[in-house]
């Protein structure tokens, strides 16, 4: 079993939809999850961390469920601009190393 | 401006040549890492540095080689003995040594070797 798992997609949704990404992980001690979006062709940015309590950055919002080790990001809203790859990144034991998983594509269209 | 710094974007090299992958960044960083991206595949450490004149294998390590000797710069070095050395290589800086949290990532460096 892979360490992140990740649905590869691409999720193809008209604009002003909401999606959502799951995120499956194996490793029970991570310490701390992220989401991290890649355009086409360009580094990895951070997008935002995930709490145990849930969070949201405007149209964001990611929640963890420690229970069945798997996260998840919701987009309100979706905008062309929202297209790109978005990877589930977590912390190993110690905190200190970052896991990614492959990627969900999202594509939005007009 | 601060940032990382990757040199050069595209690389192309025959095979059983080493080649020198240029990192270089001001952000006052403690760590700095290398990760190879290939398509439909997550991001996989190669090597990674906590501190100057330190470094760790990561994942991936064979066929490739670092160095750390200012807390500025982190070239990789693919040597002939990667068996598949085409792909994208990316480095990424943290500010805390003991603690990855937020990593800040270069441009990349695409390299096709053929």
């Amino acid at each position: 079993r892979k360490e992140v798992e990740q649905d590869p997609g691409p999720f193809n949704v008209p604009e002003g939809a909401t999606v959502a990404f799951n995120c499956t992980y194996s490793n029970s001690a991570s310490q701390s999850f992220f989401w991290y979006r890649q355009d086409c062709r360009k580094e990895p940015k951070l997008l935002m961390s995930v709490y145990s309590s849930g969070n949201e950055d405007g149209r964001f919002t990611a929640q963890l469920n420690r229970a069945s080790q798997y996260i998840s990001l919701l987009i309100r809203d979706s905008k062309l601009s929202d297209s790109a790859t978005y990877l589930c990144v977590l912390t190993n034991n110690a905190g200190n190393m970052l896991t990614f998983g492959g990627g969900t594509r999202l594509m939005v269209k007009p | 401006d601060g940032g990382i710094t990757q040199s050069p974007k595209y690389l192309f090299r025959k095979e059983g040549q080493n080649v020198t992958l240029s990192c270089e960044q001001n952000l006052n960083h403690d760590a700095m890492y290398w990760y190879r991206q290939d398509p439909g595949q997550g991001l996989r450490l190669i090597y990674y540095s906590q501190i100057v004149n330190d470094f760790q294998k990561g994942d991936i390590a064979e066929g490739y080689s670092v160095s750390r000797e200012k807390k500025e710069s982190f070239p990789l070095t693919v040597t002939s003995a990667q068996k598949n050395p085409t792909a994208f290589y990316l480095c990424a800086s943290s500010p805390q040594g003991a603690g990855a949290y937020e990593q800040y990532f270069g441009p990349g460096t695409r390299l096709t070797v053929t």
